[in-house]
């Protein structure tokens, strides 16, 4: 079965930091991996998305993410955190089996905190 | 355009009672997604109607059900509440069934609270 790990549960950083939010995924086929923010009282946002092609997929709000196949990973990244950016923050595969998509798998969320 | 709509925001509930959510998608969206989350299990797919078709089912319990209506808006119904259905139920639409290819819209979910 596909699954999703978050390793970090809390992060701090300080603003203006560089952050790298760390997802590894088990899915046996080519997987579809997103990155979802979610702000306190609020419902998901998308940050960004990979299907296939480049590996690097860029997203809003200035956030990156890598994917790995050799790892099994899809970390994400920004140069610089704003305050702003303190959320929770999801990665999420897309299953399917053979009656089409099963929904998203998501991790169990990592709490990035920004300190001034 | 309007984005996803749940109502309502914020729900408290007895144990045994039943419970009524809806969800309005973005216009001219077809698929309907529903996700419980909870602080222990974190997100949790529930189900996807498509053109009034539940296409697939998370596991769990027969209390848990949906529909979907002409016009795309989704309900989803829990009979029997339990103090563990306390939770988050987002609901999420997409263009096309999936979400593979499309990128998914969350509402801002609606807050269960079973006494």
């Amino acid at each position: 079965a596909q699954s999703v790990t978050q390793p970090d549960i809390h992060i701090t950083v300080s603003e203006g930091a560089s952050l790298e939010l760390r997802c590894n995924y088990s899915y046996g086929a080519t997987p579809y991996l997103f990155w979802y923010v979610q702000s306190p009282g609020q419902g998901l946002q998308l940050l960004l998305k990979y299907f296939s092609g480049d590996t690097l997929v860029q997203g809003i709000k200035g956030f990156e993410a890598e994917f790995k196949r050799s790892q099994s990973s899809f970390n994400l990244r920004k140069p610089s955190v704003h305050w702003s950016d303190a959320a929770e923050y999801f990665c999420a595969v897309l299953s399917y089996s053979g009656g089409g998509a099963d929904g998203l798998t998501f991790g169990k969320g990592t709490h990035l905190i920004i300190q001034p | 355009k309007a984005g996803v709509t749940q109502t309502p925001r914020y729900l408290i509930k007895t144990r045994g009672q039943q419970v009524t959510l809806s969800c309005s998608p973005i216009s001219g969206h077809r698929s309907v997604s529903w996700y419980q989350q909870t602080p222990g299990q974190g997100l949790q797919f529930l189900f996807e109607y498509f053109s009034e078709t539940q296409r697939n089912k998370g596991n769990f319990p027969g209390r848990f059900s949906g529909r979907q209506f002409s016009n795309s808006r989704s309900e989803m119904n829990v009979s029997t509440l339990e103090l563990g259905d306390s939770a988050l139920y987002l609901c999420a639409s997409s263009s096309v069934p999936g979400q593979g290819n499309t990128e998914a819209f969350f509402g801002q979910g609606t807050r269960l609270t079973v006494v």
